[in-house]
């Protein structure tokens, strides 16, 4: 079985600030580990994902995020938030031998001027 | 094309309304997914199929019933909805088989409003 704890589900920091949305997992085998994004009325886009390998994973739009298998942890950081950047992320693990994918419970971050 | 397309974007329909969401793909995937959305929660599996084989039925009410015509096609039929179906449902699709990692690519949604 396999679940995905999002820590804090609002996150605010200032344009030109760190962005640290916080993920952690559990899983019974090696996880597959995702983040997404969703802006308003749109669907998920993937911003990056760790398979196997390179443990910091680098994505789009300036995000990354650092596999730790002794912490079960996956947090997602950009160094500077832009504007654009206020959206909800969604951590997810997939099984890809059940095909499917469990989702956290996601963080909205809000972006101030 | 990297594009998941789904229509129609918005759809309202009352209680004893029959009707269907339509989903596409051309990357070739083999996998395609129906999840349903509520506001500010995580999108909540509904269906999977599998080389065009039913392969997961997350226990979804009989109201809803999935088709999957073609590798490239996957369908929603929608019959007696009640209010609290209203939701954003989402259609995905991934390229199964080993070593695939199942990422999944989503389409921008449908919104659907049962009066």
């Amino acid at each position: 079985a396999q679940s995905v704890t999002q820590l804090g589900s609002h996150v605010s920091v200032s344009e030109g600030a760190l962005v640290l949305l916080r993920c952690n997992y559990s899983s019974s085998v090696p996880p597959y580990l995702f983040w997404y994004v969703q802006y308003p009325n749109q669907g998920l886009q993937l911003l990056l994902k760790y398979t196997t390998g390179a443990t910091l994973v680098k994505g789009i739009n300036g995000f990354e995020a650092e596999f730790k298998k002794s912490e079960t942890s996956f947090h997602l950081t950009k160094p500077s938030a832009h504007m654009s950047d206020a959206a909800e992320y969604f951590c997810a693990v997939s099984d890809t031998n059940a095909g499917k994918s469990t989702f956290g419970d996601g963080t909205t971050l809000t972006v101030k001027p | 094309d990297t594009e998941v397309t789904q229509t129609p974007k918005h759809l309202v329909m009352g209680m004893t309304n029959k009707k269907s969401l339509k989903c596409e793909q051309h990357m070739g995937h083999r996998a395609m997914y129906w999840y349903k959305q509520k506001a500010k929660k995580p999108p909540e599996l509904m269906f999977v199929y599998s080389y065009e084989k039913l392969s997961i039925n997350e226990s979804v009410p009989s109201r809803f019933s999935p088709e999957c015509p073609n590798s490239s096609l996957l369908n929603l039929h929608l019959h007696a909805l009640q209010p609290e179906d209203s939701a954003l449902y989402l259609c995905a699709s991934s390229n199964r088989g080993s070593g695939t990692h199942n990422e999944q690519f989503f389409g921008p949604g449908t919104r659907l409003t049962v009066l």
